[in-house]
């Protein structure tokens, strides 16, 4: 079973405005989340992480929101830029990471 | 350059050829791991290193062996493919388990006829 659900396999956004990628998870234990970007043909990079014991998150144009009761976490770019148009993986873990099957972000110019 | 090498970046190889895939992260990571990427489900991994001679199963490790003799590599080895492990392999490292930057590798793309 899923533990970590990213439930819109894409999006698309026009430039300037707020894109929102959002995650669901099931584990309780899990202790720190990440979102990373991938373009083709290339790995994964690191974006932002939020360890459990915060709820927000902000590095420049990225804010990662986490509300544990929900369990739920969002990816908020503002604003969107084309060079965002990527996949987006959100990982959740505390030993082992668990990543969701990502979300393609299309920012149309 | 701080950086995650993997290698061969592609393979081409036949059902029960054993094979290995390197890796190798010059950052002094304790923590190393490897992942699948496979269309619709995601990045998902096979097993991790928390430091030297400390590995454990991820979420698919049927399959496939790792060890982790030396802290700077952390080798993927299919003891006999199979086309189900044609995929798409990412290792990576961080500094040590938790809500750090793992970096990854450029890929290695496998495929297992």
């Amino acid at each position: 079973d899923q533990q970590v659900k990213q439930n819109s396999p894409s999006l698309s956004v026009q430039e300037g405005r707020i894109s929102i990628l959002n995650c669901d998870y099931t584990n309780s234990m899990f202790d720190y989340f990440l979102w990373y970007k991938k373009y083709p043909a290339e790995g994964p990079t690191f974006l932002i992480s939020i360890s459990s014991i915060k709820d927000k998150n902000e590095d420049g144009r990225f804010t990662v929101f986490l509300n544990k009761s929900a369990k739920h976490l969002s990816l908020h770019i503002v604003p969107s830029q084309p060079g965002d148009s990527a996949v987006y993986f959100c990982g959740a873990g505390s030993y082992q990471l668990t990543f969701g099957k990502g979300t393609k972000l299309s920012v149309i110019p | 350059e701080a950086q995650v090498t993997q290698n061969p970046r592609y393979l081409i190889t036949v059902t029960g050829k054993k094979l290995t895939v390197t890796c190798s992260q010059n950052m002094n990571h304790e923590y190393m791991s490897w992942y699948r990427q496979d269309p619709g489900l995601g990045l998902r991994q096979i097993y991790y290193s928390m430091n030297v001679e400390v590995t454990d199963k991820g979420d698919v490790p049927e399959g496939y062996k790792v060890s982790r003799k030396e802290k700077r590599n952390f080798p993927l080895i299919l003891e006999s493919p199979s086309p189900n492990q044609t995929s798409l392999y990412f290792c990576a490292s961080s500094i040590r388990v938790g809500s750090y930057e793992q970096y990854f590798g450029p890929g290695t793309r496998l495929t297992v006829t």
